[in-house]
């Protein structure tokens, strides 16, 4: 099945917390999981993406856990900031080309 | 990086005329472009896929005839709302895919029907 679950949909955040966003899929044709960051009236823009030959990747302070077994992935947002707020997109690649997205959070960085 | 251009940004037609969205890949050749519609707090839904030269694959449920897809070269893709009515009023996105540069997005634009 085409889907991609992301939860929480909302999430709020101290200034200097870890924020932390969960996916999960169901089609095991997925090979490319990337994370999107979306400000209001903007297009999204790439954060960091995966593929499952590895299971962590990190990117200053954005890392990526990818569980295959579980056919899980989560966002890991250190030392959160406020210039973070913004909604965050799940998405899972491969068997077509297109991009399957989850629902968003929308994150909250109370400063 | 790779970027891609989308105009207009927001633009305000009247209901029953026809309004064209532009998508340009600034610096890379798209090998397939997408057009995205996202309903406020809401998820990307992904209207059509399109490929240079060919006609676009619309999704279940989008209405080929009111969206109009041309996508005349590698860099260039147009959505067409044609005879738009409030109910199409949006946020549109188009996303440009590449091998070197996966998949990048516009900046959306903000369609108002009145």
């Amino acid at each position: 099945q085409q889907q991609v679950k992301q939860s929480p949909q909302s999430l709020i955040v101290q200034k200097g917390g870890i924020s932390i966003i969960n996916c999960a899929y169901e089609n095991t044709a997925f090979d490319y999981f990337p994370w999107y960051q979306q400000f209001p009236g903007k297009g999204p823009a790439l954060l960091i993406a995966i593929r499952p030959d590895v299971s962590e990747k990190k990117e200053g302070r954005f890392t990526i856990s990818f569980n295959k077994s579980a056919k899980q992935f989560s966002l890991h947002i250190m030392d959160s900031q406020p210039g973070d707020s913004a909604t965050y997109f799940c998405a899972a690649q491969g068997g077509s080309e297109k991009l399957v997205f989850g629902k968003g959070t929308k994150l909250t960085v109370n400063p | 990086g790779a970027v891609v251009s989308q105009h207009p940004s927001r633009v305000i037609c009247k209901s029953g005329t026809s309004v064209k969205i532009e998508c340009r890949s600034l610096d890379f050749q798209a090998t397939t472009m997408f057009w995205y519609r996202q309903f406020p707090k809401q998820s990307l839904m992904l209207m059509a896929t399109s490929n240079e030269g060919s006609k676009a694959t619309y999704e279940q449920g989008v209405e080929k005839d009111k969206f109009l897809i041309n996508h005349a070269s590698l860099t260039l893709s147009t959505l067409t709302v044609t005879s738009a009515h409030p109910e199409d009023s949006s946020f549109y996105i188009c996303s440009a895919r590449s091998l070197n540069y996966g998949y990048t997005f516009g900046s959306g634009t903000r369609l108002t029907v009145v």
